[in-house]
């Protein structure tokens, strides 16, 4: 199994302006994932996180938007810019256990844009 | 385009009854599929997985079936209780061009409600 923590749990930001959130995971992996939920919607990957390579992003979703760091193979941070109210959203880190086809979620930041 | 439908309606479940949820999907053929419960303020916690080739899985009270014909998996909770009310969602391997699966397709999940 893998712990995820993530940070912040919930922050409310005014539009224009940029948030970062952190994820952090007790293990080394190769692939994190980054997801959003919007509300009453399903989770959708924004984008895969390698380390040492640029992230892939999904259909509707581009770096300048959401650029990603992974500077480590425990580590990820993924940047939610110029934000607009249409942003507001749960935002989900995870990893894939490719060995038990199990992925493990972190709890998830609570985006408010005002 | 890939496509999984869960019940959107909230599922009222008298408490001791079983709660059986349905997951269908369209344009997949998915490797395995996978069962997460999600409760409010949190992340999708794993609950289940089943392979292609198999057609019943089972843990504790849980039970799930996949059906490849139907594209289809259903979930049941035996002997419901109050403490399995949350949102539960169906999940399949993100399938890409030119093989590999990585992340996951997630269904947008039915509200079970298990009333004492």
């Amino acid at each position: 199994s893998a712990v995820i923590s993530q940070k912040p749990s919930r922050d409310i930001c005014q539009r224009g302006t940029s948030l970062t959130i952190q994820c952090q995971v007790d293990s080394q992996v190769t692939m994190m994932f980054w997801y959003r939920q919007q509300p009453g919607q399903s989770l959708t990957l924004i984008a895969t996180a390698n380390q040492g390579s640029e992230a892939t992003y999904e259909s509707g979703f581009v770096i300048d938007k959401f650029p990603i760091s992974r500077p480590n193979l425990t580590f990820s941070t993924l940047t939610v810019s110029n934000m607009s109210p249409e942003d507001s959203s749960i935002y989900l880190c995870s990893v894939f256990n490719r060995g038990t086809t199990e992925a493990f979620f972190g709890q998830g930041t609570r985006l408010t844009v005002v | 385009s890939q496509k999984i439908e869960q019940n959107s309606e909230a599922l009222n479940i008298q408490e001791g009854k079983t709660a059986t949820l349905t997951c269908n999907y369209t344009n997949y053929s998915p490797a395995y599929l996978q069962w997460y419960r999600q409760d409010p303020g949190r992340g999708p916690v794993f609950l289940l997985l089943i392979r292609e080739n198999e057609k019943e899985k089972r843990k504790e009270r849980l039970k799930v079936t996949f059906d490849t014909t139907l594209k289809q998996s259903l979930f049941h909770i035996t002997a419901s209780q109050p403490a399995d009310s949350a949102t539960y969602l169906c999940a399949l391997d993100l399938v890409r061009a030119g093989g590999g699966a990585d992340g996951l397709t997630f269904g947008k999940g039915t509200h079970l409600i298990i009333q004492p």
